[in-house]
């Protein structure tokens, strides 16, 4: 049982460079999340899925698009990086908010 | 607006002391709140959820909504402790995440 997969673990992209960040779940869960971890900063939500088909806006959307393929994976693009987006980004899921979150390790992504 | 506060960013004790982490919260509604673990370089885990009152590696949580306060104690710090911790509160099915609070246990 691998819990929630993200690839890849570490990238590094020029500016204007696109890219997606993939995420998997295998635990039959309805809801995905996307986060980005800066220092001083906590953890800030970009986008969520709350159920196969939808997808919303979080606190930081900007510069993002997401697809949530099928139940299990949910995918976050850069179409055009910038240095500011460069951070630790976490992928996460959960059955219902009450139970709490399932991380991935998260992919370190760094824009030069 | 909800809001979750962790007013220290670094925190250090000794080893055996009693740590508290600090966390207060701004929400209108009934709040459920959780505290997550990161140790180093590695995924965020569930700790503890002040709906369950439970004891996790001996870090406990009360609720108070009184002071608006969810801190998280325990009585002796281990080395391993040592990680960043992050008070969350619940909306709905998001949470809003505190900015995190750096625990080291000085051997």
């Amino acid at each position: 049982n691998a819990g929630v997969t993200q690839t890849p673990k570490f990238q590094v992209l020029k500016t204007g460079q696109s890219m997606t960040l993939q995420c998997a779940q295998d635990m039959n869960h309805n809801s995905m999340y996307w986060y980005r971890q800066d220092p001083g900063m906590g953890l800030r939500l970009i986008y969520y899925s709350a159920s196969e088909g939808t997808t919303d806006k979080g606190e930081v959307p900007n510069g993002y698009n997401v697809s949530r393929l099928n139940k299990r994976e949910f995918s976050l693009r850069l179409e055009s990086a910038a240095p500011s987006q460069t951070s630790v980004y976490f992928c996460a899921s959960s059955e219902s908010g009450k139970s709490g979150y399932t991380f991935g390790s998260g992919t370190r992504l760094t824009v030069v | 607006a909800q809001r979750v506060t962790q007013p220290e960013k670094l925190l250090s004790v000794f080893k055996g002391a009693p740590v508290e982490l600090k966390c207060n919260y701004s929400y209108s509604g009934s709040p459920e709140l959780f505290w997550y673990v990161q140790y180093s370089r590695q995924r965020l885990q569930l700790l503890l959820r002040h709906i369950s009152r439970e004891s996790i590696k001996g870090f406990t949580a009360d609720l108070n909504k009184g002071e608006t306060s969810f801190h998280l104690k325990k009585p002796f710090a281990q080395e391993e402790d040592s990680a960043m911790y992050y008070c969350a509160l619940l909306t709905g099915n998001q949470f809003y995440f505190g900015t995190g609070t750096s625990l080291t246990v000085i051997p």
